[in-house]
Parts: structure tokens; sequence; C-alpha cells
């Protein structure tokens, strides 16, 4: 069977430290990642996804960046964080089919003070 | 522009029934999700559906009306483990996952 792995579940960071945030899947092959962020009481938001690895689409521009060295890992980068980037980080894998279900991490909890 | 909309809370008690709704807007459609997410953990995957009508598993039922751009999450014998938020995404026909904002449903006892 499948499972997600994301890494740490709580971070507490200063404004301007950079951030590193690991996801990982375990059980398939070629999955389609996705980095989403969901602020306090709000929907999700995608913030990055991929269809390979080195291939990385952005969906909002921000201080943040994503990247997938191997298959079934995907990381969340930032070299100087701000305030606003506080939220609850959630990683999400499919099959490769667009249509498939999307099967989520435990999530990373980051405050950025 | 493309939105899904939700009710932003609801609530009802222990053992009754909730019909939670979601209307959409979207370009295309290729697909309806229900998750559930408890507060301070990952959405976890309820439903899917993709053709008119009404799917139950369980507890849970989904029904969808694509003509109608409409979905609702039926909810049976409320229990209080059912408190949590419920997100309804669609698929639009660029294969994007259009999310709502949820709906929390508090249970009382």
């Amino acid at each position: 069977s499948q499972t997600i792995h994301q890494w740490p579940a709580t971070l507490v960071q200063p404004v301007g430290s950079p951030l590193s945030l690991e996801c990982t899947v375990e059980g398939t092959s070629n999955p389609n990642l996705y980095w989403y962020r969901q602020a306090a009481g709000r929907g999700l938001q995608l913030l990055f996804y991929s269809v390979g690895i080195g291939q990385i689409s952005s969906e909002v521009p921000q201080n943040l960046s994503a990247s997938r060295p191997q298959d079934r890992q995907f990381i969340l980068s930032s070299k100087k964080l701000l305030l606003s980037d506080s939220g609850f980080y959630l990683c999400a894998w499919t099959s490769g089919r667009a249509s498939d279900t999307q099967y989520f991490g435990p999530g990373t909890r980051l405050t950025v003070l | 522009g493309q939105n899904i909309d939700q009710p932003t809370e609801m609530t009802a008690t222990e053992g009754a029934i909730v019909q939670i709704n979601c209307t959409y807007q979207t370009s295309g459609f290729n697909g309806l999700f229900w998750y559930q997410q408890h507060a301070g953990e990952a959405p976890t995957f309820l439903s899917y559906n993709v053709l008119d009508g009404l799917e139950e598993k369980g507890r849970f039922s989904s029904f969808l009306s694509r003509s109608k751009g409409y979905s609702y999450l039926l909810l049976k014998e409320l229990q209080m483990k059912d408190s949590a938020s419920y997100l309804c995404a669609v698929i639009n026909s660029n294969y994007q996952l259009i999310w709502g904002a949820g709906t929390k449903l508090i249970i009382k006892p």
C-alpha cells in the first residue's frame, strides 16, 4: 500500500530564516505530487505541483520554491520566511492520472514569528 | 472565474441527519470530491462523483447534479467524531482541482 510522509510535523521559525520541508511517498512510482498551504480556518491553496523529476509548476508567485530531486521526493523551500508564510503545509500525491484522488500527508504546522 | 460555494458552518445533533451543500461554477467538469478534515489534521478522502446520482458509503452519501452544478454530502446517524470540516473539490476541464473553503460541522450531544 502507498504511504506519504512529511516532516517535520511542527516548526517554529523566525522571520527571515530559511525553510525546508520534505515529503516522500512509498509504494508507488511516477506519482504526481502537490504542495498546498492552508491558513487557519481557510481552504487549501495549491502552491506547486510536479508530474515528474525536475518538473515543477508554480501556482502562486511567492517567496517559496519547490524541487523534486527524486521520483518520490518533493521538497518545499524558502530562503527567507515571511510572517505570512505561517500555515499548515500539506503534501499530496495522485497516481498520475489527473482525475485520480489526491491523498494527503500528515502536514507540517509552520509558525513564523 | 471559478468558484465553489459551501456554507461556512453548520450545527447538528448527535444521531440526526445533516446535508452539506456544495455549488460550483468551473470551466468544465471532470469529477467532484468530498474530503473530511478534523481540526489540526490532513484531509481524508470520502467520496468521488463524476456521474449524476447518489453514491452511498455506509453512513455517508454523496449526490451530484452536473446540470445544476450542485452536490451534497449526507451524513446519517451523526456521531461526535463526525465533528470536522468537510471540503468539496471539483476537477475542471484542465484537470485542475478547485477547492471550496470547507464547511465546519459541529455536532452537539
